[in-house]
Formats: structure tokens, C-alpha cells, sequence
């Protein structure tokens, strides 16, 4: 268990919906990460968020957005779901804003777009 | 363009025997290395990392090498169990620069 909780752990939904991912860090880990797993793919690295401040953007389509919460807990918004959307999500933490410390990733929410 | 790649998808290895994943790497910026090792149904968990003034760094039965002119890392698994049995993902980041570039993963498969 690596301590990063995400919720749902399964998400089935239509074209044109929105829906909410979220994410609870491990405790005292101040770094969010966001990251997408597409069949065949590695993680895309979608944002990343540190002490409720956002730090670093990747792939991240205009439709999809990001925050993070005073709690440090981060939510992933997806709007005007496609079915390419389709995707596990991983959330990741850590302890400082650098990248160079592990990151520990959560067991993901897998997101079908129908 | 992909900065970090995996060629091989899968690997099969006898148990008891070496398991050798590589990765190659295309940004010369690239300062900082990780392999990650996930299971089905859960997240990438942390396997060992290596700094780019480093060519070797040694974790019990893992070892990573670092080639820095050829931009190439390779994990070695000795010796292989079954329980070794995952997707490996390599992943490379370079000061400065928060996020981590992942490859696609090899999926290695242990063989009894």
C-alpha cells in the first residue's frame, strides 16, 4: 500500500459527460501528480500541483482540468468526455516539489468512456 | 516524440536465470533515472533510481546501468523470480523539469 488513495476505482460513462477523479496523498506529501495510461502507452504526465499551487503542465487537453485542495487532496475533472478519453488514471506524491523524489503512485481509477 | 523508449514489450525469462530490460533515451538533458515495476490493478511502485554522474547502482537483485554517450539504462534482475513478474517502466526527468517521461514498459514474464 503506498499510502496515495484514489477514488473511484471504476468509472463507466457516456460521450459528452464529466466526470471527477480524485486523490488523497500520502500524509505529509505537499506534490500531486497527475499521469494517463492509455492502452499500449506509457503514463502521459498530465499536471502537477504542490501545496495547492500548480507547478508543471503536460498533455493536458483544455477539456480536462486540475486542483488541489488546502487538505492537499486533488481532484481531475474530465468534461465533454470522448471515447479516447478511455484510460486508467494514476495520481502520484511526494514530498517535495522537485521530481527527484520517489514519487508513490495510487492504485489508479479506470475510466471507460461509452 | 518519445524521449524515453522501451523497444522491447515483453521479455520472458526462466526462473533462476538474469533478466536484462533496456531503455534508451533521446534528451541529453536528462539528468536523473528511475525503473518502476507495476502489478495489474495497482500503481507503479519505485524500484531504483540512478543519477547521470553515476553508471552503476546496486539494490539487492537489481542493478541498473547507465550508458550516458550511448543515452541508453539497463535493468538487471539477478536472479529472476516468479514474483519479478510485472510491466517495468523506465522513467528519466532533468532539473528543473518536475515531470517524469515514462516509456511504454516491458512486460516481463518469469517462468518457473
Amino acid at each position: 500500500d503506498s499510502g496515495v488513495t484514489q477514488t473511484p476505482k471504476h468509472l463507466i460513462t457516456a460521450t459528452g459527460q464529466r466526470v471527477t477523479l480524485r486523490c488523497s496523498p500520502r500524509s505529509g506529501d505537499l506534490s500531486v501528480y497527475w499521469y494517463q495510461q492509455s492502452l499500449d502507452q506509457g503514463l502521459q504526465f498530465l499536471i502537477h500541483y504542490y501545496n495547492g499551487e500548480e507547478r508543471a503542465k503536460g498533455n493536458i487537453l483544455e477539456r480536462f482540468s486540475a486542483q488541489q485542495f488546502p487538505d492537499l487532496h486533488s481532484e481531475l475533472n474530465l468534461s465533454s468526455l470522448e471515447l479516447g478519453d478511455s484510460a486508467l488514471y494514476f495520481c502520484a506524491s511526494s514530498v517535495d516539489p522537485s521530481g527527484f523524489y520517489e514519487q508513490y503512485f495510487g492504485p489508479g481509477t479506470r475510466l471507460t468512456v461509452t | 516524440d518519445q524521449q524515453v523508449k522501451q523497444n522491447s514489450p515483453s521479455l520472458s525469462v526462466q526462473e533462476g536465470r538474469i533478466s536484462i530490460l533496456n531503455c534508451d533515451y533521446t534528451n541529453s538533458m536528462f539528468d536523473y533515472f528511475l525503473w518502476y515495476k507495476k502489478y495489474p490493478a495497482e500503481g507503479p511502485t519505485f524500484l531504483i533510481s540512478i543519477s547521470s554522474i553515476k553508471d552503476k547502482n546496486e539494490d539487492g537483485r537489481f542493478t541498473v546501468f547507465l550508458n550516458k554517450s550511448a543515452k541508453h539504462l539497463s535493468l538487471h534482475i539477478v536472479p529472476s523470480q516468479p514474483g519479478d513478474s510485472a510491466v517495468y517502466f523506465c522513467a528519466a526527468i532533468y532539473s528543473g523539469n518536475t515531470p517524469l517521461v515514462f516509456g511504454k514498459g516491458t512486460r516481463l514474464s518469469v517462468i518457473a
